[in-house]
């Protein structure tokens, strides 16, 4: 079974301080995602990544930034956290096309619900 | 305009009922679709995926596309209190590219 992990469940963090989300997947993918889900507005993607040290924005990366040094590990980081940025956060893994029996599965972890007071 | 378009609901429908969930969408390029499940507190989980136009079916659930219509649906026979969970549907534009999810239904089945 594919499994994604995010080191926390639960954050709490202070307006301007920095904030570093992770996400570790055990299935060799090459790419990773992350997302915000906000109610009304569904998920969102912030950034994601192809491979290892390649990054590409997403839909709303303002404010946020990654990093991918190993091929598990695919890093969120709020440089300076804002109350905007109180939401949940998922990330994503999936392998490269063709190898999923034609399936563009992405699968993700539990979430990280970050709240920024 | 929001380039996929779901009702949030909540969708509530007795135990047994038939339930039909529907997004539509703007961009005819979209060629891939999918229905995710996500259980409260949980991350999505993949349930069905369909390529171009036409039906899909596994077990309970049937997932139509209507390319012409810009229109996808997932139906859901013999609803069980066990597919109370919020469904997110899902699209793609070339194989292997980002998807673009609706805002997700919230469906309620009562025992």
């Amino acid at each position: 079974d594919v499994k994604v992990t995010q080191s926390s469940r639960y954050l709490v963090k202070r307006t301007g301080e920095k904030v570093f989300l992770e996400c570790v997947q055990d299935m060799d993918h090459e790419n990773m995602f992350w997302y915000r889900q906000d109610p009304g507005l569904g998920l969102r993607l912030i950034y994601f990544s192809y491979d290892v040290k390649m990054k590409e924005k997403g839909d709303i990366p303002e404010g946020y930034s990654v990093s991918r040094e190993k091929k598990e590990r695919f890093s969120l980081i709020l440089e300076s956290a804002s109350t905007n940025q109180t939401s949940m956060y998922l990330c994503a893994s999936s392998p490269p096309p063709g190898t999923q029996g034609g399936t563009d599965t992405q699968y993700f972890g539990p979430g990280t619900r970050l709240t920024v007071l | 305009q929001k380039e996929v378009e779901q009702d949030p609901g909540p969708l509530s429908v007795p135990e047994g009922a038939i339930v039909s969930l529907n997004c539509t969408y703007s961009n005819s390029a979209f060629q891939y679709f999918m229905w995710y499940r996500q259980y409260s507190r949980k991350g999505p989980e993949l349930l069905m995926y369909t390529y171009s136009s036409g039906n899909k079916e596994d077990g309970r659930f049937t997932a139509q596309v209507d390319k012409s219509s810009k229109y996808i649906s997932l139906f859901i026979r013999d609803s069980q209190p066990s597919d109370s969970a919020t469904y997110l549907c899902a699209m793609s534009v070339n194989y292997g590219n980002k998807l673009v999810f609706g805002a997700g239904t919230i469906l309620r089945v009562k025992s």
